[in-house]
């Protein structure tokens, strides 16, 4: 059965740090392409990065440069570093599985989120 | 990067209706969109993916079509459970984007 399990969100104060992390099961982390999907309090979905089977990875405009991600299969878990937090970046953050089907790309399974709060 | 635009924001109708959701992107994306629901305090489910195909499990209630930069998400006949917010979504372009939603709720 596939699976993922959000970790390690919180309070933290603006400009500091915080690691996210996604326990995977049913496939491998390096199977298949790994995304980070972020909805702060009253929005909507919003895109904020994903790293392929090769490794490659790509950002959001509005994380560039601040967050980090990676990935580490002996434990079959996906990361997502945030550093310079800002209070825009409150939100659930969600990893979640891409898969390719017929040449297109979709989000096939979905963690159930865990809530950064950034706040002094 | 390319922007996705949703009308409505919100949507109030009854069971049993039909319902039309409508995105459009700023550049052609050929069929590469998907529309995923989502409740609140659950994970987003995919329903369509590719403009078109519908997603293993999905009632066929459920149906998608466009192509370019007008793609549309249609509820044949509304059940209790499908009242939810939608997202469109692009997978031209490596940054994924999605429309800002469509909060559909009961009349």
């Amino acid at each position: 059965e596939v699976q993922l399990v959000e970790s390690g969100g919180g309070l933290i104060q603006p400009g500091g740090s915080l690691r996210l992390s996604c326990v995977v099961s049913g496939f491998t982390v390096s199977s298949n392409y790994l995304n980070w999907v972020r909805q702060a309090p009253g929005k909507g979905l919003e895109w904020v990065s994903v790293i392929y089977s090769g490794g490659t990875t790509y950002y959001a405009d509005s994380v560039k440069g601040r967050f980090t991600v990676s990935r580490d299969t002996a434990k079959n878990t996906l990361y997502l570093q945030m550093n310079s937090l800002r209070g825009e970046d409150t939100a659930v953050y969600y990893c979640a599985r891409g898969t390719r089907t017929d040449g297109y790309n979709y989000f096939d399974y979905w963690g159930q989120g865990t809530l950064v709060t950034v706040s002094s | 990067d390319i922007q996705m635009t949703q009308s409505p924001s919100s949507l109030s109708a009854s069971v049993g209706d039909r319902v039309t959701i409508t995105c459009r992107a700023s550049l052609p994306i050929n069929r590469y969109l998907n529309w995923y629901q989502h409740k609140p305090g659950k994970a987003p489910k995919v329903l369509i993916y590719g403009a078109f195909n519908l997603q293993s499990g999905v009632p066929s209630r459920f149906s998608g079509n466009g192509s370019g930069t007008d793609f549309a998400l249609t509820i044949s006949s509304l059940q209790p459970e499908d009242f939810a917010t939608y997202y469109c979504q692009q997978c031209y372009s490596t940054q994924y984007t999605f429309g800002q939603g469509t909060k559909l709720d009961i009349k």
